[in-house]
């Protein structure tokens, strides 16, 4: 069956260094990768997409990589801020445009 | 534009009662997503439309879930008759045609209580 998996176990990092999360998945083959924030609260919101083609891609202090033979993405912060405290959601999308969730990692930035 | 607007933010319901939530995505998206998220399972997709049709309704739980898309500004999600289990928060999103513009947009979500 098809899974898309994220550390369900909430991530405490100091601020100022490097938040590094990860989204495996399996039996998939996405066509796109996408990384959303989600504060308490509130929807989902797009923060970078990276195609199946690409290794790595950036935006300020964001940076999502994407391996498609290890099927893993990770998504990097770096210089770690307390308002990037928030929940952080990989999704694929696949070749029907069909849109879907991993479980998410809650990242704690402590001051 | 104001975003994918979802009413009602709060529904407090009996057992068995029917509920209706109701979307209205982002003018000119062609493709429309309904989510329901737990603590539990996290962020579920339950049925996504393309310009008005229902592409995969596979993640829909049960008959007592439907959905409608009448038209390109308007969705909604009805339970009937709702159950205690149904209480989670349902969101729904919306995203554009372009292959290079595949951002979806959320709503603010409606938390659904069914007691």
């Amino acid at each position: 069956s098809q899974k898309i998996e994220q550390n369900s176990e909430a991530l405490n990092i100091q601020e100022g260094k490097t938040a590094t999360l990860t989204c495996n998945y399996t039996n998939y083959s996405p066509a796109y990768l996408q990384w959303y924030r989600q504060d308490p609260g509130r929807g989902p919101v797009f923060l970078l997409l990276i195609r199946e083609n690409e290794k790595e891609k950036r935006k300020e202090r964001l940076k999502v990589t994407f391996d498609t033979t290890l099927k893993q993405s990770l998504f990097h912060i770096t210089a770690s801020q307390p308002a990037d405290s928030a929940t952080y959601l990989c999704a694929l999308l696949n070749a029907g445009n069909m849109l879907t969730f991993g479980g998410g990692t809650r990242l704690m930035v402590k001051p | 534009d104001a975003g994918v607007i979802q009413s009602p933010r709060h529904e407090v319901t009996e057992m068995g009662q029917e509920v209706t939530l109701r979307c209205k995505p982002i003018s000119g998206h062609d493709y429309l997503f309904w989510y329901r998220q737990t603590m539990m399972r996290g962020l579920e997709l339950l049925i996504y439309f393309n310009n008005n049709v229902p592409i995969d309704d596979s993640g829909m739980p049960e008959d007592r879930f439907s959905a409608k898309m009448p038209n390109a500004s308007f969705s909604t999600l009805k339970i009937q008759p709702s159950e205690p289990r149904d209480s989670a928060v349902y969101f729904c999103a919306s995203r554009g045609r372009d292959s290079g513009n595949t951002e979806a947009f959320f709503g603010q979500g409606t938390r659904l209580t069914v007691v």
